[in-house]
């Protein structure tokens, strides 16, 4: 049972146009999602994040939008750049003190120049 | 400030050996995990620890032990390894729980044949 699924494998986008990723979760009791951006033979960094009593936030480059009554969250970068070329887990939690980070499986970010 | 640091970062094993990964942290943070990611598949949480001297199971523990002794180390053991554990597993650390960023370390990749 997957409770947090990225349906799209693989997204192709050119420089400087928008890349948006997605994730939908089916636990209405997750409190807390968060988005980790993954370069080859590298760990998991932290991107941005977003608390289930806001449906926006952002960070430079990065807008994470959360549409509860949907469950469905979206991952914005505006422009896109080479760099951001990797893998993007969307992760969920609980929240407060609870362990557990609930991951997709990764979307793999192509930008090309 | 190194972070998370893991060793080793490759092995091969022999089905039936055993072996230890070791997991370092030097921000002092109470919460450590241990993931597996596979091809095609998220981050699986396999343990984790909300603190020195304890331990619990995630959500694929079978074949593998933990023990955190010192606050900044969580180790991994694999007590007579199976093809089925060849994967990359992550180590990573936060201050809190899954409602907090957690830092991962760069990964070690292990084969048993």
């Amino acid at each position: 049972d997957q409770q947090v699924k990225q349906n799209s494998p693989s997204l192709s986008v050119q420089e400087g146009r928008i890349s948006i990723l997605n994730c939908d979760y089916t636990n209405s009791m997750f409190d807390y999602f968060l988005w980790y951006k993954k370069y080859p033979a590298e760990g998991p960094t932290f991107l941005i994040s977003i608390s289930s009593i806001k449906d926006k936030n952002e960070d430079g480059r990065f807008t994470v939008f959360l549409n509860k009554s949907a469950k469905h969250l979206s991952l914005h970068i505006v422009p896109s750049q080479p760099g951001d070329s990797a893998v993007y887990f969307c992760a969920a939690s609980l929240g407060g003190s609870n362990y557990k980070l609930t991951f997709g499986k990764g979307t793999l970010l192509t930008v090309n120049p | 400030n190194a972070g998370v640091t893991q060793t080793p970062k490759f092995r091969v094993l022999k089905t039936g050996q055993s072996m230890t990964l070791l997991c370092a942290q030097d921000m002092n943070h109470e919460y450590m995990y241990w993931y597996r990611q596979d091809p095609g598949m998220g981050l699986r949480l396999i343990h984790y620890s909300v603190g020195e001297g304890t331990t619990a199971k995630g959500e694929v523990p079978d074949g593998y032990n933990v023990s955190r002794l010192k606050k900044q180390n969580f180790l991994l053991g694999l007590e007579s390894a199976a093809p089925s554990q060849t994967s990359v597993y992550f180590c990573a650390s936060s201050y809190r729980g899954g409602a907090t960023e957690a830092f991962f370390g760069q990964g070690t990749r292990l084969t048993v044949v």
